[in-house]
């Protein structure tokens, strides 16, 4: 069966510091994945998705980027954190090739800036 | 540009009621796909229900049914014997299938709370 991992649950950063979130799945090949924000008591806004390596679209301007150095890996960055950047970082993966099939979210990074 | 709107912030509804989440949507693309997922307090994303832009019948799952309305572009979530358990937030999301690169947008989202 397919699984998603993604760490650390919990992290607190201070203002300017670099910022690396990973997510990886297990289980299947060729996933779409996408990284997304959410702000307490709010929706999940699309931050980054890719169909494949090296694949990256960006949906928000700002301060971070995503990588996929590999088909199931997916990582989340930023050289410098601002305080706008706390918040439930959600990474999600869905069937390559597939738009019917729903997304599987990992369980999140509580993302704290200070 | 893909939209996706839920206009209810918060609903109320007695346990063992039917209840309806609302949720539009605006899109160009004649093939996508509508997405209902639950998130409890923990902060977990359950997927509900899917429906089709192709799909002749409503999607039901359970207690769930999608009430989908092509012409009015309305994806309504159907809630029936509400329990206390489904007090949590609901999220509408879609997927555009053929332009969209499998990019997935969801809506601000709607609180219910079921009363005992």
């Amino acid at each position: 069966s397919q699984t998603i991992h993604q760490w650390p649950a919990t992290l607190v950063q201070p203002v300017g510091s670099p910022l690396s979130l990973e997510c990886t799945v297990e289980g299947t090949s060729n996933p779409n994945l996408y990284w997304y924000r959410q702000a307490a008591g709010r929706g999940l806004q699309l931050l980054f998705y890719s169909v494949g390596i090296g694949q990256i679209s960006s949906e928000v301007p700002q301060n971070l980027s995503a990588s996929r150095p590999q088909d199931r890996q997916f990582i989340l960055s930023s050289k410098k954190l601002l305080l706008s950047d706390s918040g439930f970082y959600l990474c999600a993966w869905s069937v390559g090739g597939r738009s019917n099939q729903p997304q599987h979210f990992g369980d999140g990074t509580r993302l704290s800036i200070l | 540009a893909q939209k996706i709107t839920q206009t209810q912030p918060g609903m109320f509804v007695q346990e063992k009621e039917a209840v309806t989440l609302d949720c539009t949507y605006d899109t160009s693309d004649p093939s996508y796909g509508l997405f209902w997922y639950k998130q409890p307090s923990s902060g977990e994303m359950i997927f509900l229900i899917y429906q089709g832009s192709y799909d002749q019948q409503n999607a039901t799952e359970g207690r769930y049914s999608l009430n989908f309305q092509k012409a009015r572009k309305s994806a309504n979530l159907v809630i029936s014997a509400s329990q206390l358990g489904d007090s949590a937030m609901y999220f509408c999301a879609m997927r555009e299938g053929m332009t969209g690169g499998f990019k997935t947008i969801f809506g601000a989202g709607t609180r219910l709370f079921v009363k005992a």
